[in-house]
């Protein structure tokens, strides 16, 4: 069975500091892994895809990995600000979706 | 270019009724995806459309169906509603390319 875990599922950090979110994934075939951010009462906005090549890719403050052989992909925030307060949710070939990390900066 | 709209954004129905949701897609995608996110299961996919046909289909029984117009808009009909369909319908819309862009959501409440 296709499944998505993301860890952890809630996170609260202050503002300023560096959180990595995780995403461990069994699905098969690969095609792309993405991350998406969803504000409260928003749909979700795509932060990264990443194809089986593709081991890192950035976006601004975040930067995603991909390791293929392990099946884990990683959402790195740097600098957290206040606006990074969301739900953020892996992808796996899609629609193979995990159930989000909610994130919280807090001043 | 506008984004993906979702008509109406609020919806409060009773058990037994139907509904229907409308979305628009960004002017020239011809892929049309729907989603069911609910706080306990996620986003959970329920169809693709691409070219008025429809491409994939999600694990949701057959109350649910959809279709697409040869504009691209999409709809979404969920009929004898029930409790647990309470959730946000989220449509996403895509060129042929990997990138998905989601709209705001239709937000259902079933009483």
């Amino acid at each position: 069975k296709n499944q998505v875990e993301q860890s952890p599922q809630s996170l609260i950090i202050l503002e300023g500091k560096n959180c990595t979110l995780q995403c461990n994934y069994t699905v098969s075939p690969f095609s792309n892994l993405r991350w998406y951010k969803q504000d409260t009462g928003r749909g979700p906005v795509s932060l990264t895809i990443m194809t089986f090549s593709e081991n890192t890719k950035s976006n601004g403050r975040y930067t995603a990995t991909l390791d293929a052989d392990t099946k884990q992909s990683s959402l790195h925030i740097t600098a957290s600000q206040l606006s990074d307060s969301a739900s953020y949710i892996c992808v796996v070939s899609p629609p193979n979706f995990g159930k989000g990390t909610s994130l919280l900066v807090t001043p | 270019k506008a984004g993906v709209t979702q008509t109406p954004r609020y919806l409060i129905k009773t058990r037994g009724q139907q509904v229907t949701l409308s979305c628009s897609p960004i002017s020239g995608h011809r892929s049309v995806s729907w989603y069911q996110q609910t706080p306990g299961q996620g986003l959970q996919f329920l169809f693709e459309y691409f070219s008025e046909t429809q491409r994939n289909k999600g694990n949701f029984p057959g109350r649910f169906s959809g279709r697409q117009f040869s504009n691209s808009r999409s709809e979404m009909n969920v009929s004898t509603l029930e409790l647990g369909d309470s959730a946000l319908y989220l449509c996403a819309s895509s060129p042929e390319s990997y990138t998905q862009y989601f709209g705001p959501g239709t937000r259902l409440t079933v009483l």
